[in-house]
């Protein structure tokens, strides 16, 4: 089964600064992959998902942008970080039409 | 687009006493159902997937949820809770054909109490 690896766990950035959030998928292939922000007491809001190399849905306009260089990787970044970026953010992979998505262990991101 | 409500945002209960999560979905498609758990500080787990076939389905951990097309809802239910169960617990729903986008409730915090 897959594998889905997220660093750093946590992150303190000061506002302004930019960001680079990375997560790889171990153990599949052409995964289905999604960024998720689950902000302090609320539901989890999706900010991008791609179904291939390169190819990168926007869910929600805002201060961050997403890259897949790899088939396995997905990277979430940020120019000038916001205070409204902070939150708990999660990688999720899917493969296929009709299975769930797992997810990795997630980043604590705290802009200050 | 698809849309998930999750009616309670808290649900208190006593440990050994049954437990119901609502969850209700909108969507113009046809979708499989899921639902989540999530520990503190902690990425999501599956507890249960609504595919196709028998509308009751087992999950891990002892719950069960029933999909209802007609009332669209996909409610997860637990005959005896314990302690272990605290934590919070999302409904998703994912179109069978077109774009793969997984969309989430707000989720529902149980609180088990002793």
């Amino acid at each position: 089964s897959q594998t889905i690896h997220q660093w750093p766990a946590t992150l303190v950035q000061p506002v302004g600064s930019p960001l680079s959030l990375e997560c790889t998928v171990e153990g599949t292939s052409n995964p289905n992959l999604y960024w998720y922000r689950q902000a302090a007491g609320r539901g989890l809001q999706l900010l991008f998902y791609s179904v291939g190399i390169g190819q990168i849905s926007s869910e929600v306009p805002q201060n961050l942008s997403a890259s897949r260089p790899q088939d396995r990787q997905f990277i979430l970044s940020s120019k000038k970080l916001l205070l409204s970026d902070s939150g708990f953010y999660l990688c999720a992979c899917a493969v296929g039409t009709n299975t769930e998505a797992f997810f990795g262990q997630g980043t604590r991101l705290t802009v200050v | 687009a698809q849309s998930v409500t999750q009616l309670d945002s808290q649900v208190p209960v006593f440990e050994e006493a049954p437990v119901e999560l609502r969850c209700n979905y909108s969507s113009s498609v046809s979708v499989y159902l899921f639902w989540y758990v999530q520990y503190p500080n902690q990425g999501l787990q599956l507890l249960l997937k609504y595919l196709s076939g028998s509308t009751l389905v087992k999950g891990i951990n002892g719950f069960e949820a029933e999909f209802n097309k007609s009332q669209t809802s996909f409610h997860l239910r637990k005959p005896s809770v314990h302690i272990s169960d605290t934590a919070e617990y999302f409904c998703a729903v994912r179109k069978i054909q077109g774009a793969q986008k997984l969309v989430f409730g707000q989720g529902t915090r149980l609180t088990i109490n002793p």
